[in-house]
């Protein structure tokens, strides 16, 4: 079945500084990818839609400065968290869809970001 | 816009008994609806999706969810609860289409599964 990578799993950082978390589709071509961020127990709340070679597309209220994402190729897309603060602290997950409409979106197992 | 609701915060079943976790969703477009479990500090596993074909669909393990226009249900059951079954239970519906083109996946609040021997 679909895999997708997201790493770290886990990151501790200073308030003031910037996290980068990486999201992989390892064995299909990911043309959009998604990113969520789930507060403790809460659902997961969409961020943003990153397309491959153009600029993502932002949730309302999300400011895309503060996440930065980039889906420089087909398997690979980015958030970062620039000047986290330690209300950034969430868990961060990545999902990718192989492509039909209403393909089940394959997710990846997490971020836990702590910004102390 | 699409919305999900799942009824109870937690669920509380004993081994063996029958699982039964509710959804009831909202759409102005034919929907697709899933189910997602997701194991303490990990992402999301798809346990089955309705797409408009049978309104009862099987998923793995053992789960199961019936597709009631009616009642703009997607409840989710499983006939004997494992202990291994203990995680977040989420609902999903999808069928409207973002400005990307792409259908947006919304999911539930969650329900928290608990299985006592």
């Amino acid at each position: 079945g679909a895999v997708v990578s997201q790493h770290p799993s886990r990151v501790i950082c200073k308030s003031g500084t910037s996290v980068k978390i990486e999201c992989r589709s390892l064995d299909f071509q990911a043309t959009t990818m998604f990113w969520y961020r789930q507060f403790p127990k809460q659902s997961l709340m969409l961020m943003a839609t990153s397309n491959e070679g153009s600029k993502a597309t932002y949730e309302q209220g999300v400011e895309k400065d503060k996440f930065l994402i980039n889906h420089a190729s087909l398997t690979l897309s980015t958030l970062t968290v620039t000047s986290a603060h330690p209300e950034d602290s969430s868990f961060y997950i990545c999902s990718a869809s192989i492509g039909t409409d209403h393909s089940p979106l394959h997710f990846g197992n997490g971020t836990r970001l702590t910004v102390t | 816009a699409q919305s999900v609701t799942q009824l109870g915060s937690h669920v509380s079943v004993s081994e063996g008994a029958l699982v039964l976790l509710r959804c009831n969703y909202s759409s102005s477009v034919p929907p697709y609806l899933f189910w997602y479990v997701q194991y303490p500090n990990q992402g999301l596993q798809l346990l089955l999706k309705y797409t408009s074909a049978a309104t009862l669909v099987k998923g793995i393990n053992d789960f199961e969810a019936e597709f009631k226009k009616s009642e703009t249900s997607f409840h989710l059951t499983k006939p004997s609860a494992h202990m291994s079954d203990a995680a977040e239970y989420f609902c999903a519906v999808s069928g409207e289409r973002m400005n990307t083109g792409f259908q947006k996946l919304v999911f539930g609040t969650g329900t928290r599964l608990l299985v006592s021997p």
